[in-house]
Formats: structure tokens, C-alpha cells, sequence
């Protein structure tokens, strides 16, 4: 089966502005995380979705929000954009939340802000 | 606070040796443990965990809770196991959200 697909992959934007990435997980799968990676940080928890709510959220600033919909496609969002938002941005699936449900990771949306 | 360390940013071993990547955690709860592997241009993907106790490409991992760590071992490295390794842990009820080592990457050399 497909896997886990998130567009754009590449994206460049200027300080100030604000972006929406957008991720589609496994066919079946209805929780969404998302992680940020960055040479400096590493990769860090973002939030969780799960059945179109927001189940966990990680220690990002209010300007990173992001929703889920009926059909388990989840999107995030980053307003206000600073330089240091460059980053690759990660989108994981699973069936459950679960701990014991393998996530899946996708391909990631680099984005970078000048 | 829950954490993840992983003390060799590099690791470089010769074809047939063993290896041995460190990952050391904190947290006060009983966590999951994982490892990830990154291959060149390819997705983050999960190579084991902890509860399934299980031998992934010749890779086995042993949570010492004592010495809290969970380090990932390999008799007789290969070259395709050059990659990037990422250790990770979550809590054991519920969530997945993961908490990552900052990762090692391990060469394979000839």
C-alpha cells in the first residue's frame, strides 16, 4: 500500500510570512504526529492527532498549530515565520495511538524561510 | 523530563566487526524504547523496539534498567548498514508522541 506522502517537499518563504504543509498517511492509519528535524535540535515532537484531535503537543510556540480531517489527512501550519523555522518537517502515521503501533514515517517537507 | 542520549555523533567500524551504538535514557516511568535507521535518501523507518525483543538484520537491542540504557548491537557489520541510527522513547500508556537521541551515524568501511 501507498505510504505516507506530504506535500510540498520544498518550500521557500520569507520571514514574517506563514506556511501550511499538508500530510497523508497510510490508507487505515488515523493517527498523524508530526516532527520537526533541525541540524541543531534533532528531530522533536510537534503534536499528535488522532480521530481530528489533537492528543499530544510538543514545547513549540503558539505560531505551530495544526488540524486533522475526517479522512485522517492532516495539515500544520506555522504563522509568523522566523529564519530559525528552516527545518525539515516530518509527518508519522500509525494505525493506533498506541504506543505498540509502528509509526511510518513520510518523506518530509523542507522548508526553508529567508 | 524525559530524554534521550546518544553519546557518538560518529562511529566508524571495519566490515566484520561488531558494533555497538550507545543510547542512554531518562525518565521516571517505564518507557518504550526504540531504534531507528535512516538509509541514504530514504525514509526515518523503524528498525526494532524493546517489547518485541526481536533480532531486525542481525541488530538486537537490550534495555538495561538499571544502567538506563538500550544500546544496539551487531555481531558482524555489514556494508549496507552504513546509516544513520536514532534512538527513541516513549511513554508506556498511550501517545506516540517520541522522544529521539540526536542520533549516530555509523559508517561501514570496507
Amino acid at each position: 500500500k501507498a505510504g505516507v506522502t506530504q506535500t510540498p517537499r520544498y518550500l521557500i518563504k520569507t520571514r514574517g510570512q506563514q506556511v501550511t504543509l499538508s500530510c497523508s498517511p497510510i490508507s487505515g492509519h488515523r493517527s498523524v504526529s508530526w516532527y520537526q528535524q533541525t541540524p541543531g535540535q534533532g528531530l522533536q515532537f510537534l503534536f499528535e492527532y488522532f480521530s481530528e484531535t489533537q492528543r499530544n503537543k510538543g514545547n513549540f510556540p503558539g505560531r505551530f498549530s495544526g488540524r486533522q480531517f475526517s479522512n485522517s489527512r492532516s495539515e500544520m501550519n506555522v504563522s509568523t515565520l522566523e529564519l530559525g523555522d528552516s527545518a525539515l518537517y516530518l509527518c508519522a502515521s500509525s494505525f493506533t495511538i498506541s504506543h505498540l503501533g509502528d509509526q511510518y514515517f513520510g518523506p518530509g517537507t523542507r522548508l526553508l524561510v529567508l | 523530563a524525559q530524554r534521550v542520549t546518544q553519546p557518538e555523533k560518529l562511529l566508524s567500524v571495519f566490515k566484520g566487526a561488531p558494533v555497538e551504538l550507545k543510547c542512554n535514557y531518562s525518565y521516571s516511568g517505564s518507557p518504550e524504547l526504540f531504534w531507528y535507521v535512516q538509509y541514504s535518501r530514504q525514509r526515518l523507518q523503524l528498525l526494532l523496539r524493546h517489547i518485541s525483543r526481536e533480532s531486525i538484520k542481525g541488530f538486537t537491542a537490550d534495555l538495561n534498567k538499571g544502567e538506563t540504557s538500550f544500546h544496539l548491537k551487531k555481531p558482524f557489520a555489514q556494508e549496507e548498514d552504513s546509516a544513520m541510527y536514532y534512538c527513541a522513547l516513549t511513554r508506556h500508556q498511550g501517545a506516540q508522541k517520541l522522544v529521539f537521541g540526536q542520533g549516530t551515524r555509523l559508517t561501514i568501511n570496507p
